[in-house]
């Protein structure tokens, strides 16, 4: 499968244990997007990368979340002494970038539930 | 500015109707509007989307109409299939920018 991957599927978490979420791009893409979203509510950008540089960073992400993407390949998002309000899905997409296109592709997903 | 609006919310027809999902957008900056369909518990997939210097685009059976002027565009779902039910999501950025969602259409197609 040469899709956006996405790990864990599903992460049930108690408040304030802190988790990390695994996404695997595209091979050849070197955008990577964080995307959060709600039951009933589009997609809402966290953040980005250009390869291994983190070039936007959405308001949503509190000093709690911290995302990387080493050597431009992977990207972990990890958030700190989850909340309740955490509980959501959150999306990884890549795409090329401006020198190849803009189409984006997400990932399953991981599924947050913070007990 | 950053915001696209997307409606109806619900959306049911009849097996073989032609579903109409509208959005529209304020930032006449946005130059990429792809559509999304999303089935429970699977993350988004890109259906089709349409740059702003054509009106129309059309791939099997999902046509996207563009109107630059009213900064409105639109999905049309021809000979909808019991399988087309489907959370569908406008979206707009600039190239290669992070997307701007719309809050989601459910459409449901009965036999």
């Amino acid at each position: 499968d040469t899709g956006v991957s996405q790990n864990p599927r599903h992460k049930i978490t108690k408040r304030g244990q802190n988790v990390t979420f695994r996404c695997d791009p595209i091979s050849e893409h070197n955008r990577l997007y964080w995307y959060r979203q709600t039951l009933g509510q589009g997609p809402e950008f966290l953040t980005y990368f250009q390869n291994e540089a983190q070039l936007e960073k959405s308001r949503l992400l509190s000093d709690r979340f911290s995302a990387e993407r080493p050597k431009g390949s992977f990207s972990t998002l990890e958030i700190q002494r989850t909340e309740q309000g955490d509980s959501a899905m959150y999306l990884c997409a890549s795409s090329r970038g401006r020198q190849g296109g803009t189409e984006a592709f997400f990932g399953q997903g991981t599924r947050l539930t913070v007990v | 500015q950053q915001q696209v609006k997307q409606s109806p919310q619900s959306l049911i027809v009849q097996k073989g109707g032609i579903p109409i999902i509208n959005c529209a957008y304020e930032n006449t900056a946005f130059d990429y509007f792809p559509w999304y369909q999303q089935f429970p518990g699977k993350g988004p997939a890109l259906l089709i989307a349409i740059r702003p210097d054509v009106s129309e685009k059309k791939e099997g059976r999902f046509t996207i109409s563009f109107n630059k002027s009213a900064k409105q565009f639109s999905l049309h779902i021809m000979d909808s299939q019991p399988g087309d039910s489907a959370t569908y999501f406008c979206a707009a950025s600039r190239t290669t920018d992070k997307l701007i969602f719309g809050t989601g259409t459910r459409l449901q197609v009965f036999p």
